[in-house]
């Protein structure tokens, strides 16, 4: 079982849409949370980042941690075309610090 | 103003061939790391250096070697090339163990 769960789709939604994702996670050292979004042919590039159980705002872009049901989510809103892309969460481990990423959700907005 | 750049864009090889991944990153940054992208768009972590020692060595095998000729640079080499060795290769940098800046990518072709 991977330390990151992630469903990799793929979404599709019309233009104006609530994207909704989400991954769980198994390692109680994970402390920090982190979602990517990946265009196609390009590199990941950091959206948000959290530290704590709660929401993040951010824009249209909001994240929230639930560290007691080790689950994360990222919540897109008035979605738009310019939203399709490829979404990576990410988790990194107080005890060593490297990036575990889960499997990428694909999300195509629809005009 | 690239931040970080990797050569070569696409690289199509033969079973067996010996091949290198160059990376250069100008954002002064002292750690720098090496991902594998799958067909499936899992991303794993194989390496990383901070000021040109390596620090992360996941369970990769001993045909993949990075070398660190400068804080700036971080290259892979791999040896005696397989099918499964086809993938996307990120080069990845960061000053704080939590946002990376990743490259464009390389994609590795092994026929």
């Amino acid at each position: 079982q991977k330390e990151v769960e992630q469903d990799p789709g793929p979404l599709s939604v019309p233009e104006g849409a609530i994207v909704s994702l989400n991954c769980t996670y198994s390692n109680s050292a994970f402390q920090y949370f982190m979602w990517y979004r990946q265009y196609s042919r390009k590199g990941p590039e950091l959206l948000m980042y959290t530290y704590s159980s709660g929401n993040k705002e951010d824009g249209r872009f909001t994240a929230q941690v639930d560290k007691s049901s080790k689950y994360i989510s990222l919540f897109i809103r008035d979605s738009q075309p310019s939203d399709s892309a490829t979404y990576l969460c990410a988790m990194i481990s107080s005890n060593d610090y490297k990036l575990s990423f889960g499997a990428g959700t694909t999300v195509t907005v629809r005009a | 103003d690239t931040a970080v750049s990797q050569t070569p864009k696409y690289l199509v090889t033969q079973m067996g061939n010996d091949k290198s991944i160059k990376c250069e990153q100008n954002l002064g940054h002292d750690t720098m790391y090496w991902y594998k992208q799958d067909s499936k768009k899992f991303l794993k972590i194989m390496f990383s250096y901070n000021n040109k020692e390596l620090i992360i060595n996941e369970t990769v095998p001993n045909r993949f070697s990075p070398k660190s000729p400068d804080k700036a640079h971080l290259n892979l080499h791999i040896n005696s090339l397989e099918l499964g060795d086809s993938a996307v290769y990120f080069c990845a940098s960061s000053q704080t163990w939590d946002e990376q800046f990743f490259g464009p990518g390389t994609r590795l072709t092994v026929l």
